[in-house]
């Protein structure tokens, strides 16, 4: 039992460069959620899906989409980088029922 | 837009010292959670607490939840350096469209010196 898992860890791109951060549960967890970590900002809601085939913006969604590609797989795409993208990006899942959200380990990434 | 202030954001301590962090809102939340974060990996649970005026233990931590249910707090009893780590209030809105999204405050950063 992984948990929530992303890939990749680290990550330096290219201004305007495009990537997508990869993310998967196996805790059979409806709802997934995409936030980025800055110093002194806690985290920020990028966008979330309630359920599969649904997703909704957060926050910050610009600059971002995302794609629900099952009930494990929740995807963030980047289409063309920008410096102030330069982040940590966590995925989280939580059960419907409950507000208790679960954390992967996180993505480092760096826009040059 | 729902707003956690928390407060300090930054705790530097001696071992065997009793601290206590703050998350303060305006608005009313149905639940308040706590989450503690070690470098390089993500949040983790400690807690949640649900019914305003509620106290939960764990351990050396004690979590209050607000009679009004808009604000929180930690306090950690003689501090040990193995409680290092960022310390996140998160809260969770009183339903609708909204359940699910968490609003995190900034932070607090606790260092503790052995």
């Amino acid at each position: 039992n992984a948990g929530v898992t992303q890939t990749p860890k680290f990550q330096v791109l290219k201004t305007g460069q495009s990537m997508t951060l990869q993310c998967a549960q196996d805790m059979n967890h409806n709802s997934m959620y995409w936030y980025r970590q800055d110093p002194g900002m806690g985290l920020r809601l990028i966008y979330y899906s309630a359920s599969e085939g649904t997703t909704d913006k957060g926050e910050v969604p610009n600059g971002y989409n995302v794609s629900r590609l099952n009930k494990r797989e929740f995807s963030l795409r980047l289409e063309s980088a920008a410096p102030s993208q330069t982040s940590v990006y966590f995925c989280a899942s939580s059960d419907r029922r409950r507000t208790e959200q679960f954390f992967g380990p996180g993505t480092r990434l760096t826009v040059l | 837009t729902q707003l956690l202030e928390q407060s300090p954001q930054f705790l530097s301590i001696q071992e065997g010292e009793n601290l206590t962090v703050y998350c303060n809102s305006s608005s009313v939340f149905s639940s308040l959670q706590w989450y503690r974060q070690e470098p390089g990996e993500g949040p983790v649970l400690l807690v949640t607490v649900v019914t305003g005026g509620e106290v939960k233990k764990l351990k050396r931590l004690t979590f209050q939840f607000g009679d009004a249910r808009k604000d929180s707090s930690l306090h950690i009893t003689a501090a040990q350096p193995g409680d290092t780590g960022l310390y996140l209030c998160a809260g969770a809105p009183l339903g609708g469209t909204s359940y699910g999204k968490l609003t995190f405050g900034q932070g607090t950063i606790l260092t503790v010196h052995p």
